[in-house]
């Protein structure tokens, strides 16, 4: 069982340059993230899906933008990559619980991402 | 604003060296709390929710406390391959997660 899958699982940019991350899961969740871990910091929210066909801004969103393909997949985009979007982008899914709590998210092994 | 706090930053253990770590956390309305570990290089692996104060969760060598304001991860006799950073997250919304930095467990033969 694959679970959530994340390509690719390196990438090194240029300042400027743009790039796509990829993440599918096989779990038939309703819910998919895209998390940044920084150093020193916790997993920051990026952005979310909550079902397909919407997506909305977490804590972080700045520089990104993302799109829900269909149920199964969750695209990243830097449109105009930056030094300090160096990181390691991480993909999770969940579905959707009780009314006050979420199941719990699974997560990808993760892209890590240097931009020079 | 939500917060979480882990600490130790970082733990050296020995082999069988019992330990706690722990996680406190301010956010209003607590909807659960759950304890993931992170092995280098791979993405982090659910453990446990916590959704009460009072509620335990056991796995292995593993067992979570939670009270109002913090919860703890109890390492019974830990063994190398126990070694991990063990991540703390608040449930703040429906849909998001509040992100301790981590405490990173060493275990030593």
């Amino acid at each position: 069982n694959a679970g959530v899958t994340q390509t690719p699982k390196f990438q090194v940019l240029k300042t400027g340059q743009s790039m796509t991350l990829q993440c599918a899961q096989d779990m038939n969740h309703n819910s998919m993230y895209w998390y940044r871990q920084d150093p020193g910091m916790g997993l920051r929210l990026i952005y979310y899906s909550a079902s397909e066909g919407t997506t909305d801004k977490g804590e972080v969103p700045n520089g990104y933008n993302v799109s829900r393909l269909n149920k199964r997949e969750f695209s990243l985009r830097l449109e105009s990559a930056a030094p300090s979007q160096t990181s390691v982008y991480f993909c999770a899914s969940s579905s959707k619980g009780a009314a006050y709590s979420n199941q719990p998210q699974h997560f990808g092994d993760g892209t890590r991402l240097s931009i020079l | 604003e939500d917060q979480v706090t882990q600490s130790p930053e970082a733990l050296r253990l020995q082999e069988g060296e019992s330990s706690s770590l722990n996680c406190s956390y301010t956010v209003s309305g607590l909807r659960g709390l759950f304890w993931y570990r992170q092995d280098p290089g791979k993405g982090p692996e659910f453990l446990f929710t916590l959704y009460s104060a009072g509620e335990e969760k056991e796995k292995e060598r593993l067992k979570a406390t939670l009270t109002k304001k913090e919860s703890f991860l109890h390492i019974t006799a830990p063994k190398p391959e126990d070694s991990a950073t063990y991540l703390c997250a608040v449930q703040v919304s429906d849909y998001k997660l509040s992100f301790g930095a981590g405490t990173t467990v060493t275990v030593r033969a």
